[in-house]
């Protein structure tokens, strides 16, 4: 089982439709981020969460709503998306989030890729 | 505030060729770097990394060297195989707690 798995790898939806994007982590670590990959831009960091809760914000549409019940899991619910939000969202986690032995080494999912009609 | 710049992709060359990808970085205080890989439908992973100036990293036959004075942390290799086709990505970590990525370079091996 891989380290941190992403559902659905591909997700197709209109302009107003809701859905979810699931990230679950089976590393036991305490931080989790979601980041957007687009072509052509650097990766966009959108939320930070360490241990259940948000730290980090990164000035994201409210269209975006992420959720963490737990350590493990990570969601990010989708509604009245637009065309150009389509891109790959990557979920990481990492052991910690500050202070000794956060190494800074982030464990990425495989993403889940969004396509916005 | 912090950021990272690579050349610009693609890169196309040979099999056993050599690789360089250059990377610079503006940061405060003494950041960690790092180099991540991703391969075609996968998520980044860490491929190597450097914590303090003269650091190098290494793996998989890559490497890089911390270089402070030039702020630089160019990534190399001696020879390479269409495995390695990818996107490479230079990142740093400094005061704080959150990664800094560079946009990518796009790595194209033939045959």
């Amino acid at each position: 089982e891989t380290g941190v798995t992403q559902t659905p790898r591909h997700l197709v939806m209109g302009m107003t439709n809701k859905k979810s994007l699931k990230c679950e982590q089976h590393l036991g670590h305490n931080a989790m981020y979601w980041y957007k990959q687009s072509a052509k831009k650097p990766l966009e960091l959108m939320f930070v969460y360490n241990f259940k809760e948000q730290t980090e914000n990164n000035s994201v549409p409210s269209r975006f709503s992420p959720e963490c019940p737990n350590s493990s899991h990570l969601f990010l619910h989708l509604h009245t998306l637009q065309p150009e939000d389509s891109a790959l969202y990557l979920c990481a986690s990492s052991r910690f989030l500050s202070g000794g032995g956060n190494t800074g080494e982030l464990f990425f999912g495989e993403g889940s890729r969004l396509t916005v009609l | 505030g912090d950021s990272v710049t690579q050349m610009e992709g693609p890169v196309t060359l040979s099999e056993e060729a050599f690789l360089t990808i250059n990377c610079t970085y503006t940061a405060t205080g003494y950041p960690s770097l790092f180099w991540y890989v991703q391969y075609p439908g996968e998520g980044l992973q860490l491929l190597l990394k450097a914590t303090k100036a003269d650091d190098k990293g290494s793996n998989k036959g890559f490497e890089a060297t911390y270089r402070k004075e030039t702020t630089s942390f160019h990534l190399e290799k001696g020879s390479v195989q269409v495995s390695d086709s990818a996107v490479y990505f230079c990142a740093l970590k400094a005061a704080g707690n959150k990664l800094t990525f560079g946009g990518g370079t796009r790595v194209l091996v033939k045959p």
